[in-house]
C-alpha cells in the first residue's frame, strides 16, 4: 500500500459525459501528479500540482483540468469525453519536487462508450 | 531533449535464468534515476533510487546499477512473481518539475 488513495476505482461513462477523478496524496506529501496509460501505452504525464499551485504541465488536452486543494488532495476533470479517453489513469505523490520518488495510486479505470 | 529508452521491450526466461534489464538516458545534469514494477492494471510500484554513478542498491533478486549514461536492472535467479513491466524514469531538466518515464520492459518468467 503506497499511502495514495484514488477513487473511483471503475468509471464507465459515455461520450460528452464529464467526470471528476479523485485523488488523496500520502501523508506529508505536497506534489501531485496525474499520468494518463492506455492500453499497452506507457505512462503519459499530464499534470502536476504543488501545495496547491500548478507546478508543471504535459500533453493535457484542453478538455482536461487538474486542481489540488488545502487539504492536498486533488481532482482531476475530464469534459467531452471521446472514447479514446478510455484508460487507466494515476495519481502519484511525492515530497518537495520531482527529485525525490513518486508514490502511486491503485488507479482510476475510465471506460467511455 | 530528455530521453529515456528502455531495453528490451519484452523479455521472456525461465524461472531461474538470471538477465538485466536496460535504461538509458539522455539528461544532462542527472538528478536521480528511478526504477518501477508495475502490474497488471496496478499502479506502479517504486523500487529504487540512484544518484550517482556507481551506486548500487539492492531488493531481493534484484540489484539495480548506475553509470553516467545508462541504469541496469539485474535480476539473479527469477521467480514467476517477478513477472511485471518494469520501468524506469528521470527527472526532467527542463525547468519544469517533470519525470520522464521510459516505455518498460514486459518481463515474463516462466516455472
Amino acid at each position: 500500500d503506497s499511502g495514495v488513495t484514488q477513487t473511483p476505482k471503475h468509471l464507465i461513462t459515455a461520450t460528452g459525459q464529464r467526470v471528476t477523478l479523485r485523488c488523496s496524496p500520502r501523508s506529508g506529501d505536497l506534489s501531485v501528479y496525474w499520468y494518463q496509460q492506455s492500453l499497452d501505452q506507457g505512462l503519459q504525464f499530464l499534470i502536476q500540482y504543488y501545495n496547491g499551485e500548478e507546478r508543471a504541465k504535459g500533453n493535457i488536452l484542453e478538455r482536461f483540468s487538474a486542481q489540488q486543494f488545502p487539504d492536498l488532495h486533488s481532482e482531476l476533470n475530464l469534459s467531452s469525453l471521446e472514447l479514446g479517453d478510455s484508460a487507466l489513469y494515476f495519481c502519484a505523490s511525492s515530497g518537495v519536487s520531482s527529485y525525490n520518488e513518486q508514490f502511486f495510486g491503485p488507479g482510476t479505470r475510465l471506460t467511455v462508450l | 531533449e530528455d530521453q529515456v529508452t528502455q531495453s528490451p521491450e519484452a523479455l521472456r526466461l525461465q524461472e531461474g535464468e538470471s538477465s538485466s534489464l536496460n535504461c538509458s538516458y539522455t539528461v544532462s545534469g542527472l538528478r536521480g534515476l528511478f526504477w518501477y514494477r508495475q502490474d497488471p492494471g496496478k499502479g506502479p510500484e517504486f523500487l529504487f533510487t540512484l544518484y550517482s554513478a556507481g551506486e548500487e542498491k539492492e531488493k531481493e533478486r534484484l540489484k539495480a546499477t548506475l553509470t553516467k549514461k545508462e541504469s541496469f536492472l539485474h535480476i539473479t535467479a527469477p521467480k514467476p512473481e517477478d513477472s511485471a513491466t518494469y520501468l524506469c524514469a528521470v527527472p526532467s531538466m527542463n525547468r519544469d518539475d517533470k519525470i520522464i518515464f521510459g516505455k518498460g520492459t514486459r518481463l515474463h518468467i516462466l516455472p
